[in-house]
């Protein structure tokens, strides 16, 4: 079955580094790829998608690129701010299937 | 527009005990969904909706019951709660089922079952 694997987190950065957060996924078809953030308190937003292979995803400063010949999906920031601190989920859909979401990666940053 | 509400915010519930957690939308979306959080679990599908008078299975049904009796409202039945129900459920609603399409998420609902 489908599946998405994300790094283990917690993930504690001081603010202006750069962040990545790593996604792997397994899937029989084609599916989209997201990312989802939730805020402290907060069902779940949707940050970024990428619905074919090499296409990129970008929103508020993240961004993601497709890349189907290693079945990833990393989120990358180049300079994180605290108010960037929550849970980040990946997760994807494979047409005609429900989604399928990653165990979620917890960002902290520090000022 | 409110998007997706859920009632209630959080409960606290005796075992054996049955409760119904509420989801509406006002977004005419056809699909609902409702998850699981668990820490380190992520997000579980518990059940679907493609569309109203239809519901579906998901990863984790068991213990649970759902209804789809219009588009907008969503309610999910625990008729016997146990203490591993103690969670953060989510609904979610799409424009459609499956897909390629957004899920839109509601703010949640913290139960603890003693």
């Amino acid at each position: 079955g489908n599946s998405v694997t994300q790094m283990e987190g917690p993930v504690t950065l001081s603010e202006e580094a750069f962040l990545t957060i790593n996604c792997t996924y397994t899937a029989t078809g084609y599916p989209s790829l997201f990312w989802y953030v939730q805020y402290p308190g907060e069902g779940l937003q949707l940050l970024l998608k990428a619905t074919k292979a090499d296409d990129k995803g970008s929103n508020k400063g993240f961004e993601a690129t497709y890349r189907k010949e290693t079945t990833s999906f990393h989120l990358e920031k180049g300079s994180v701010q605290v108010s960037d601190s929550a849970v980040y989920f990946c997760a994807l859909i494979d047409y005609g299937q429900n989604f399928v979401f990653g165990p979620g990666t917890r960002l902290s940053v520090l000022p | 527009t409110a998007g997706i509400t859920q009632a209630p915010t959080s409960q606290i519930l005796a075992a054996g005990r049955s409760m119904t957690l509420r989801c509406t939308q006002d977004m005419r979306h056809n699909a609902m969904y409702w998850y699981r959080q668990d820490l380190g679990l992520g997000l579980r599908l518990i059940h679907y909706s493609n569309t109203a008078g239809t519901t579906g299975k998901g990863e984790v049904p068991d213990g649970y019951s759902v209804s789809r009796a219009n588009t907008d409202d969503f309610p999910l039945t625990l008729a016997s709660a146990v203490p591993s129900q103690t969670s953060v459920y989510f609904c979610a609603s799409s424009e459609q089922g499956g897909g390629h399409n957004e899920q839109f998420f509601g703010p949640g609902t913290r139960l603890t079952v003693l």
